[in-house]
């Protein structure tokens, strides 16, 4: 089954914990992404790849990196959580960086910052 | 910059009436843009996109949008709502001109389709 999967679903840290949320795709996909979701805000990118070793910042990435060594894996890492970064975090693919595909979205991360 | 906007936070139809989900967009130059469905604890489902061509786009579970450029609007319709399309939608707009690959969405709207 085609599918972008995340992990872990749901995560509650401490300030300053370094973490990192995983992000997976089967579909030998070049672009992917990461976005968070809040209310009143609606999604916004944190990070994009257009391939491996190919990242650029999207309109939010203050406090996040990413890294992209293998086509199927995007992980988001947060070096020093900070409460403003609770949230609801997706990650997307889509087949080109052309972005006229339609990105397919994994089932999302919710993480507590306290 | 591109963005875009969904002016309605709420929409409320009943079952068997029409839907409406607006969205406007601002780009430098001419507009890819999206609209993708979330329900309750899932991600996104891509419903349909305008990249050229055809003004009228149609997309999945019946829905379909049209691009209108001199009112940069790509609202999003579906003739007869079901309670089951109660969800929150949203909008997206990407500027193929432009050297980056972002993409922008909107605040998002909640539709309700009550029985």
């Amino acid at each position: 089954e085609a599918q972008v999967t995340q992990n872990p679903r749901y995560l509650i840290t401490v300030t300053g914990k370094k973490l990192t949320v995983t992000c997976s795709q089967n579909m030998n996909h070049e672009y992917m992404s990461w976005y968070r979701q809040d209310p009143g805000l609606g999604l916004r990118q944190i990070y994009y790849s257009m391939n491996v070793e190919v990242t650029d910042k999207g309109d939010v990435p203050e406090g996040y990196k990413v890294s992209r060594k293998e086509k199927r894996n995007f992980p988001l890492i947060l070096e020093s959580p900070s409460p403003n970064q609770t949230s609801l975090y997706f990650c997307a693919s889509s087949l080109s960086s052309g972005v006229a595909y339609e990105q397919y979205f994994g089932p999302g991360t919710r993480l507590t910052v306290t | 910059a591109q963005s875009v906007a969904q002016p309605e936070d709420q929409v409320n139809v009943a079952e068997g009436n029409p839907l409406t989900v607006k969205c406007t967009y601002s780009v430098s130059g001419n507009p890819y843009l999206f609209w993708y469905v979330q329900y309750p604890n899932r991600g996104l489902q891509f419903l349909l996109k305008y990249i050229t061509g055809d003004n009228l786009v149609k997309g999945s579970y019946g829905f379909e949008a049209e691009f209108n450029k001199s009112q940069t609007s790509f609202h999003l319709k579906k003739p007869s709502a079901l309670v089951s399309d109660s969800a929150l939608y949203f909008c997206a707009v990407r500027d193929p001109s432009t050297n980056d690959y972002k993409l922008s969405f909107g605040a998002g709207t909640t539709v309700t389709v009550r029985a």
